[in-house]
């Protein structure tokens, strides 16, 4: 199975903040990587597909980019409703997997 | 608007059996693509398994394979998981979701989750 690796584990940003988190893959997986938002108890909502797709009705503050191994996802200014925990997944090689996770804190 | 709504979680004994429901409205599970992942606690999600458009197809991951079935009821629009021979390690919370298109390429709309905990 194809490892994703997300850093940081955890971080905390002020209001504001650009927040920027970090995928990587184990493998080439060109663009397939989408970008995941989950908050306590409940399930995880899809913001970001292939690499860069917005999903229908996600804030345009939200940006994901990359390919290959290596991806980004970008808070461009940080709402207070924006803290949840941060997943990514990939689908080039199955099974689809997930990274464990960026838990974003308001500081 | 998709709705997903498992139900059929709870304690089992290791080596018992379970069925999990998805009942789904706002889709039509015979032409969709339609998975079970699961999230232990304090981790990530992990994909289960899947089944695939009009034919059918099954996917599962291979930790599961041999031990889990996904099935659909067509006439009810409901998804199945079919778990047998549970481990400790299937503890978790399992949700149904589905997928744009014709693969389970990403998950666009899941389910609130069910919790399966597996002890003795």
């Amino acid at each position: 199975d194809i490892q994703m690796t997300q850093s940081p584990a955890s971080l905390s940003a002020s209001v504001g903040d650009r927040v920027t988190i970090t995928c990587q893959a184990s493998h080439d997986i060109n663009k397939f990587l989408n970008w995941y938002q989950q908050k306590p108890g409940k399930a995880p909502k899809l913001l970001i597909h292939d690499a860069s797709n917005l999903e229908t009705g996600v804030p345009s503050r939200f940006s994901g980019s990359g390919s290959g191994t290596t991806f980004t996802f970008t808070i461009s200014s940080l709402q207070p409703e924006d803290i949840a925990t941060y997943y990514c997944q990939q689908y080039d090689n199955l099974p689809p997997t997930f990274g464990q996770g960026a838990k974003l804190e308001i500081k | 608007d998709v709705q997903l709504l498992e139900s059929g979680g709870g304690l089992v004994q290791p080596g018992g059996s379970l069925r999990l429901s998805c009942v789904a409205s706002g889709v039509t599970l015979r032409s969709s693509v339609m998975s079970w992942l699961r999230q232990a606690p304090g981790k990530g999600p992990e994909w289960v398994s899947a089944i695939v458009g009009s034919g059918g197809a099954t996917y599962y991951r291979g930790s599961v394979k041999g031990r889990f079935t996904i099935s659909r009821d067509i006439s009810k629009n409901t998804l199945y998981l079919e778990m047998n021979n549970v481990r400790a390690d299937d503890t978790a919370v399992y949700y149904c979701a589905k997928s744009p298109g014709t693969w389970y390429n990403y998950f666009d709309s899941w389910g609130q989750g069910t919790l399966v905990s597996v002890s003795s």
